[in-house]
């Protein structure tokens, strides 16, 4: 059950947008529609953005977006803002009716 | 509204056991799974087991596959990690988290706020 690879860090300025990319193996990204994103503020809880690789849940902006090609999901956030700098996390289920997170990526709204 | 509160932290020594608990409300807590995460200090996320809406399916991660069982009261809206054999590698803050659906989902809509694991002599 190795952790999912994610960019530890990625930045953009206000307006932006920016992908974050998280790769795992036929095993569980590839495999599954079962991808989620998670948003966590410091000292915080973490928050579902999207689930089943790109549905959002009722509450969440538009500006956040779920893709999946292969091994790899992505998250993309257009229009960045102040309050997307977080911590973001991806989750697939796994062929061992397991989940296993991605090690985190810092989001720095510059 | 959704509420899940955990308890039951605490310190303990390496080698004995914990309890943590999830009460839940503000929803049918028997049409829904439930997944224990966990998140060491400073580090990322961590799941840990989930069970399925009915108690019929219980599946762990393998760092703590044979010392740790979750379960259920769907009588009392309540989850449960029983924790055994706790190691260093084991503190961590656990949080309970609400499966989408009976369990097969794996992801979670709503959190706890977290219920903080010391193993240490």
């Amino acid at each position: 059950q190795s952790a999912l690879t994610q960019p530890a860090s990625v930045s953009g300025s206000p307006g932006q947008s920016i992908t974050i990319s998280c790769t795992g193996t036929s095993s569980d990204v590839g495999g599954y529609i079962y991808v989620s994103w998670y948003q966590q503020h410091p000292g915080k809880a973490p928050k579902l953005m999207i689930y089943d690789v790109s549905n959002r849940p009722s509450g969440v902006s538009n500006r956040f977006s779920g893709s999946k090609s292969g091994n790899t999901a992505s998250l993309t956030i257009s229009g960045l803002q102040a309050e997307d700098e977080a911590d973001y996390y991806c989750s697939s289920y796994t062929s061992s009716n397991t989940l296993v997170f991605g090690g985190g990526t810092k989001l720095t709204v510059l | 509204q959704v509420q899940l509160v955990e308890s039951g932290g605490g310190v303990v020594q390496p080698g004995r056991s914990l309890r943590l608990s999830c009460a839940a409300s503000g929803f049918t807590f028997s049409s829904y799974g439930m997944h224990w995460v966990r998140q060491a200090p400073g580090k990322g996320l961590e799941w840990v087991a989930v069970i399925w809406y009915d108690g019929s399916h219980k599946y762990y991660t393998d760092s703590v596959k044979g010392r740790s069982t979750i379960s259920r009261d769907n009588s009392k809206n309540t989850l449960y990690l029983q924790m055994n054999s706790l190691r260093a590698e084991d503190t961590a803050v656990y949080y309970c988290a609400r499966d989408l659906s009976q369990g097969y989902s794996y992801a979670f809509d709503y959190w706890g706020q977290g219920t903080l694991v010391t193993v240490s002599s």
